[in-house]
């Protein structure tokens, strides 16, 4: 199984509603990454997970909030967003956080109004 | 200096033709170089890895030049489908490895 997943694909929220998106995936990878992308720009790195552990944080602001249940699992919660943090969120896992090759989800679309 | 830096095009290229694009990094420590494709609303998938002097993949061949920190894609017989913007990605290390990408040349492959 190659495969990262995402769940939802598509997400609309209100500034004051709080929601989760989720990540996993079963290749027994031990980082986890989640990045923000809008349209026409490169992703942008939010967070890092290296064995279950929050290794990077770049600065991103306290409205997101990951957690690494397990190895396979990643969540990103989400609380009093602005409609500028509407984009699209990507899960990526790689083998360890030693510079090797990532696989990404296909995302989650997120509008915020 | 950006850390990884691409020409963002766009190339607009006719079926058939060879194309290369360049990417170019500041840090000369690093290791490993990456090219992703990414399609329109969809994610980035790795096209290829590059840990030596290059590597090649059917129509796809990447040259890195360290001399000149730079890697190169290189796309021969380009196909409609191969339009996409391709993604130049160095893990720089600071206390852990952290993906830097480049901000992604557009490729248009027209008939």
């Amino acid at each position: 199984d190659t495969e990262v997943t995402q769940t939802p694909k598509h997400l609309v929220m209100g500034m004051t509603n709080k929601k989760s998106l989720k990540c996993e995936q079963h290749m027994g990878h031990r980082a986890m990454y989640w990045y923000k992308q809008k349209a026409k720009k490169p992703p942008e790195l939010m967070f890092v997970y290296s064995y279950e552990k929050l290794s990077i944080n770049e600065s991103v602001p306290s409205r997101f909030s990951p957690e690494c249940p397990n190895s396979s699992l990643l969540n990103l919660h989400l609380h009093a967003l602005q409609p500028e943090d509407s984009a699209l969120y990507l899960c990526a896992s790689s083998q360890d956080n030693q510079g090797n090759e990532q696989f990404f989800g296909p995302g989650t679309r997120l509008t915020v109004l | 200096r950006k850390e990884v830096e691409q020409d963002p095009g766009p190339f607009n290229v006719p079926e058939g033709a060879t194309v290369a694009f360049n990417c170019t990094y500041s840090n000369s420590a690093s290791q490993s170089f990456f090219w992703y494709r990414q399609d329109c609303r969809k994610e980035p998938k790795l096209l290829m890895s590059v840990y030596s002097s290059g590597n090649e993949d059917g129509r796809f061949t990447a040259q890195l030049n360290r001399a000149s920190q730079y890697i190169s894609l290189l796309i021969r017989d380009s196909k409609l489908s191969d339009s996409a913007t391709y993604l130049c990605v160095v893990p720089n290390k600071g206390g852990s490895y952290i993906p830097t990408f480049g901000r992604g040349t557009s490729l248009i492959v027209h008939p």
